[in-house]
């Protein structure tokens, strides 16, 4: 099975700060790399698919990047509603393992 | 719109087993795959597996291999899922969700509103 690390686990961060998570893969999975964002007793909401396209309806201020094992999701400017957690998932093979996922907060 | 609408929550014993269904519309059933996902509380999200409805097929987490049967039915648009030999680890939000292709991955677009399963001795 491929492992999904995402890092950090929890972030701190302001209402306008520019924020970035990662996600690392234990093997390459080209760009089939996907950014969920969930909020509590929600299911998750699709953010970004093929590690760099913004779905539709998604805000710009979030984008992604990476290919290979190493891939990254960036909140341009925090907003209120993006305090959330946020989950990689590969869809290269099967089973589709997610990141553990990264908790945002407000500070 | 595109529609996932799951049954509802369900409480069993450990040992026994649990079926959830997920009723689509707003689309072809037969057109997409279906995953399905659980969370445990205050947990991350496990796939468990899918089911390609147009022919039936299935791949499933090794994990739950064996205790998880995922069948589709076409002419209800309903995926089912059914876990069996339930322990208190199998208590979590099951969710069933619509795959999209694209190239050689995919992504999951859509989300039913999810099941809760509790397991209880």
């Amino acid at each position: 099975d491929i492992q999904m690390t995402q890092s950090p686990s929890s972030l701190s961060a302001s209402v306008g700060d520019r924020v970035t998570i990662t996600c690392r893969a234990s093997q390459t999975i080209n760009s089939n790399l996907n950014w969920y964002q969930q909020k509590a007793g929600k299911a998750p909401n699709l953010l970004i698919y093929t590690a760099s396209s913004l779905q539709t309806g998604v805000p710009s201020r979030f984008s992604g990047s990476g290919s290979g094992t190493d891939f990254t999701l960036t909140i341009s400017s925090l907003q209120p509603e993006d305090f959330a957690t946020y989950y990689c998932q590969q869809s290269y093979s099967t089973p589709r393992t997610f990141g553990q996922g990264t908790k945002l907060e407000i500070k | 719109q595109v529609l996932l609408v799951q049954s509802g929550a369900e409480v069993k014993k450990t040992g026994a087993s649990v079926k959830v269904s997920c009723k689509t519309s707003g689309y072809t059933f037969t057109g997409y795959f279906i995953h399905w996902v659980r969370q445990a509380p205050g947990q991350g999200l496990e796939w468990l597996g899918w089911i390609n409805p147009n022919t039936g097929g299935t791949n499933y987490a090794q994990r739950f291999q064996g205790r998880v049967t995922v069948t589709s039915d076409t002419s209800v648009n309903t995926t089912s899922m059914d876990l069996i030999r339930l322990t208190s680890d199998d208590t979590a939000v099951y969710y069933c969700a619509r795959d999209i292709r694209r190239g050689s991955g995919s992504y999951i677009d859509f989300w039913g509103q999810g099941t809760l399963v509790t397991v209880s001795s």
